[in-house]
């Protein structure tokens, strides 16, 4: 069975600082997608980045940076000179290819709070 | 802003009730999704719609069911509400795509079960 875990429940942080949250996960299938995904205080899951299986180059998009390691079952998301917008949680996800309909296993999330 | 709306957006019910949620997707999806995301939780996948019939399901009781209609909208129906059912239950279309995932999601109703 496919599985998720993000060890860090709450992170705290000063704003213009560095922040990684880590993400390890648990899978029998050679081919799948992860995900990173953002939920601000309205709910909404915002899509950040889809990674699949094949394809370890780590990838950096403005101030977020992701890196793949199928070595160490790790997706882990870092988030550089942090700001207040940025506080949320976010969640990291696992959708495997073999399971014939498109459905996503969430970890249970890292809450990101950004002081001033 | 995904086009993915759902109503209500808050609703309180009591222990025994039935309710009905709804979403729109965003258009030219043909896929549908619902999630159930408890307080403090990730979301748990409870089924997946595709041109009117559910092709997958997680791990919930038959007291859980919806309908695809075929404009794509949707509806999550809860029987015989239960105070484990509170939780914020989400919304996500999609393309059908067996494995890439890429969900659209909406905000969510959230439903109290007192």
């Amino acid at each position: 069975a496919q599985k998720v875990t993000q060890a860090q429940t709450e992170i705290s942080v000063v704003e213009k600082e560095d922040v990684t949250l880590d993400c390890v996960y648990e899978t029998r299938d050679t081919t799948y997608y992860l995900f990173w995904y953002k939920q601000p205080p309205s709910g909404e899951l915002v899509f950040l980045i889809r990674r699949n299986s094949f394809d370890e180059q780590n990838e950096i998009s403005g101030r977020y940076s992701w890196n793949f390691q199928k070595s160490t079952s790790s997706f882990n998301f870092t988030i550089t000179a942090s700001q207040v917008v940025d506080s949320a949680v976010y969640f990291c996800a696992l959708s495997e290819a073999n399971s014939g309909y498109s459905t996503l296993t969430f970890g249970k999330g890292t809450m990101l709070l950004v002081s001033p | 802003e995904t086009g993915v709306t759902q109503s209500p957006t808050h609703l309180i019910k009591t222990r025994g009730q039935q309710v009905t949620l709804r979403c729109s997707s965003q258009s030219g999806h043909n896929t549908v999704s619902w999630y159930q995301q408890a307080l403090g939780q990730g979301p748990q996948f409870i089924f997946q719609y595709y041109r009117e019939e559910e092709n997958g399901r997680g791990n919930f009781p038959p007291r859980f069911s919806g309908l695809q209609f075929p404009n794509y909208s949707s509806e999550l129906n809860v029987n015989a509400l239960e105070l484990d059912d509170s939780a914020l239950y989400l919304c996500a279309s999609s393309l059908k795509a067996p494995n890439t995932g890429e969900l659209f999601f909406g905000e969510g109703s959230r439903l109290t079960v007192l």
